[in-house]
């Protein structure tokens, strides 16, 4: 079964980091881009960063440039976002994405909250 | 303010057929193909549409998509309840380096 699964959410205090991590199987994990999208609560979706098949290419949404990094390890089919100097409006469930013709496979989600 | 714009709320009755618009620029909609999502309450998105009218393997044929120009659009034939749903337009913007959403639609089957 082709499968994506999200960790590493949870409570983090403003300016504080959060490393994700998202998890693959079912599919060659090093053929495909890979991205991470956003969802506040109660908003819409947006995207936040992706990834190259070989990490060599790397594009982020302007509000997180500078503080998230994406990165992937194909050896473990393991996808990354390194959250660095977080900030209220950061807080969302973040999902990991497939892109296949676009986002074709969707993992469930984790939350991540940030609060003092 | 999202860059590709939805209407915020559509509706309709079982059985009836309704559209929601996504409107772009020619940097998005304009110079690549749109993807169509659907979110039920309390889950993941789902793909529902991509390369402006192809359906993924499971999707049902009364859901269609379609693009003009800088604007795309996507029908539901013969409304169901269980389509009722958020709706996100989404598509790669050359001037940003990046994906973009729609703001999404909130979809209400009466």
């Amino acid at each position: 079964e082709v499968q994506l699964v999200e960790s590493g959410g949870g409570l983090v205090q403003p300016g504080g980091s959060l490393r994700l991590s998202c998890v693959a199987s079912g599919f060659t994990f090093s053929n495909y881009w890979m991205t991470w999208v956003r969802q506040a609560p109660g908003k819409g979706l947006e995207w936040v960063a992706n990834v190259k098949q070989d990490g060599s290419e790397k594009n982020y949404v302007d509000s997180v440039k500078g503080r998230f990094t994406i990165s992937r390890d194909n050896a473990k089919n393991l996808l990354f976002l390194q959250m660095n100097s977080l900030r209220a409006e950061d807080t969302a469930v973040y999902y990991c994405a497939r892109e296949g013709h676009t986002f074709d496979i969707w993992g469930q989600g984790t939350m991540v909250t940030v609060s003092s | 303010q999202s860059v590709l714009t939805q209407p915020p709320s559509a509706s309709g009755t079982p059985g009836q057929r309704v559209t929601i618009s996504c409107s772009g620029s020619s940097s998005n909609i304009g110079s690549h193909t749109v993807n169509w999502f659907q979110q039920l309450p309390g889950t993941a998105p789902k793909l529902l549409i991509y390369s402006n009218n192809q359906r993924p393997s499971g999707v049902p044929d009364r859901f269609s998509g379609s693009k003009s120009g800088t604007s795309a659009s996507l029908a539901i034939s013969g409304l169901q309840s269980e389509d009722e749903a958020d709706y996100y337009c989404a598509a790669w913007d050359d001037s940003l380096s990046g994906w973009v959403f729609g703001g999404g639609t909130k979809l209400t089957v009466l």
